[in-house]
């Protein structure tokens, strides 16, 4: 699976929009980009992902650039409760469990 | 979504004695699940993967006969930390992907596991 790079850690204020940025310059054409999110002291959330087109959902929207060798996670609307670690993982769309937890990035989210 | 359950949230044994983790799916049957170590600061290790009705494989260094891993049925698999050290100290987690949601991975909510 291709590595990722990602900010240590990240400050976004309530109510603004959280951009979290990934780096995966060596992602190969089958591979998926993935984000997770663990809260402290908690198992991981899954919160979306994307092969080559833009994705959204209930919680996020994934950006992935044209080569597809960065993409950004958007939390439209941040909230204290977003406040987490967010991993992205690349990897090709088999055997789930083979995902590469890398360091993430610590998101506080600030009042 | 599929929920995956695990128990209990945080144990607290003696050094030398054993303590079994459960992991159960509660929607979905869970042909493969995974175990993961998490310490403090730190990102999640894949420890094993469970296969029901097999032997679970494990990653390099993870020790077999020290972390016994059962998945006797579609929704449960187990893992036993045997003659538990304070080094085994440490946050486990389980998940499972099911075939319904794709490639995602559903996780528990995690154990810390404190050895005295």
């Amino acid at each position: 699976d291709a590595k990722t790079t990602q900010p240590t850690s990240m400050d976004c204020a309530e109510g603004r929009a959280a951009n979290l940025p990934c780096n995966h310059s060596t992602i190969s054409g089958n591979e998926y980009v993935y984000w997770y999110r663990q809260i402290h002291s908690q198992g991981p959330q899954y919160i979306i992902h994307g092969l080559k087109n833009n994705e959204t959902n209930e919680m996020a929207s994934l950006i992935i650039t044209e080569d597809r060798k960065s993409s950004t996670l958007i939390l439209p609307h941040a909230t204290l409760r977003d406040t987490a670690v967010y991993y992205c993982i690349v990897r090709v769309n088999t055997n789930a469990g083979k995902s590469t937890f890398g360091d993430g990035t610590t998101l506080t989210v600030k009042p | 979504g599929a929920v995956v359950s695990q128990h209990p949230s945080w144990v607290i044994c003696k050094s030398g004695t054993s303590v079994k983790i459960e992991c159960r799916s509660l929607d979905f049957q869970a042909t493969t699940m995974f175990w993961y170590r998490q310490f403090p600061k730190q990102s999640l290790m894949l420890m094993a993967t469970s296969n029901e009705g097999s032997k679970a494989t494990y990653e390099q260094g993870v020790e077999k006969d020290k972390f016994l891993i059962n998945h006797a049925s579609l929704t449960l698999s187990t893992l036993t930390v045997t003659s538990a050290h304070p080094e085994d100290s440490s946050f486990y987690i389980c998940s499972a992907s099911f075939p319904a949601h794709g490639e995602k991975l559903f996780f528990g909510s995690g154990t810390q596991l404190s050895v005295l």
